[in-house]
């Protein structure tokens, strides 16, 4: 089975200027996630589709970043204009929803590592 | 205001012997926790969970202690591995729903040494 991937691995942008990072999930995840990790700081949630509705975008910094997942398959963040404040790692992970089972772990790709300048 | 504190930011061990991380919570919602080990460049994967109806769960050479009234967890791994050397984040979810986003501590880097 393939895992979450990410593309792309590492990115390095100018202040201002717009990106798009990529996440397929493992086929058959409904739910899929986005966090962000700044250096030395903790995994923190930005938002949560569940097919192709967000479910939970309450980690959204600010209207500079926008997610999409058209047709509950894969999904695109794009950060527009960025700042420099938007470094970090940007993980998505995904997982399936079982019936009759409320935990259900996440599985995570290896990451967009985002440097702006 | 961090909800799942890791207030060990690193930790070094010797080989064969016991490593033990550690892992506080506030939010007494929380009823599922979950330990990830994450390589550089890669994701974090997991590793172990324990649900706030245990107080302990093994997976081989891990082990995951819940003290509920402390709001503490720890993971126990013996024997350490040069393999084990990663960083480890400690996650928790509240009980309304078993799809919500994980809270996420700052994790612990973990050295074992040969």
């Amino acid at each position: 089975e393939a895992g979450v991937t990410q593309f792309p691995s590492h990115s390095v942008i100018e202040k201002g200027q717009t990106v798009t990072l990529r996440c397929d999930p493992i086929s058959g995840h409904d739910n899929l996630y986005w966090y962000r990790r700044v250096m030395g700081k903790e995994i923190k949630f930005l938002l949560h589709f569940v097919k192709e509705s967000k479910q939970d975008e309450s980690g959204m910094p600010n209207n500079r970043f926008l997610a999409e997942r058209t047709g509950g398959t894969y999904s695109t963040l794009k950060v527009q204009p960025a700042e420099l404040e938007d470094s970090g790692v940007y993980f998505c992970a995904s997982s399936q929803t079982q019936q009759g089972k409320v935990n259900s772990p996440l599985h995570f790709g290896n990451g967009t590592r985002l440097t702006v300048t | 205001d961090q909800q799942v504190k890791q207030n060990s930011p690193s930790l070094s061990v010797q080989e064969g012997r016991i490593s033990i991380l550690n892992c506080d919570y506030t939010n007494s919602m929380f009823d599922y926790f979950l330990w990830y080990k994450k390589y550089p460049a890669e994701g974090p994967t997991f590793l172990i969970s324990i649900s706030s109806i245990k107080d302990k769960n093994e997976d081989g050479r891990f082990t995951v202690f819940l003290n509920k009234s402390a709001k503490h967890l720890s993971l126990h791994i013996v024997p350490s591995q040069p393999g084990d050397s990663a960083v480890y984040f400690c996650a928790a979810r509240d009980r309304n729903s078993g799809n919500t986003p994980l809270v996420f501590g700052k994790g612990t880097r973990l050295s074992v040494i040969a």
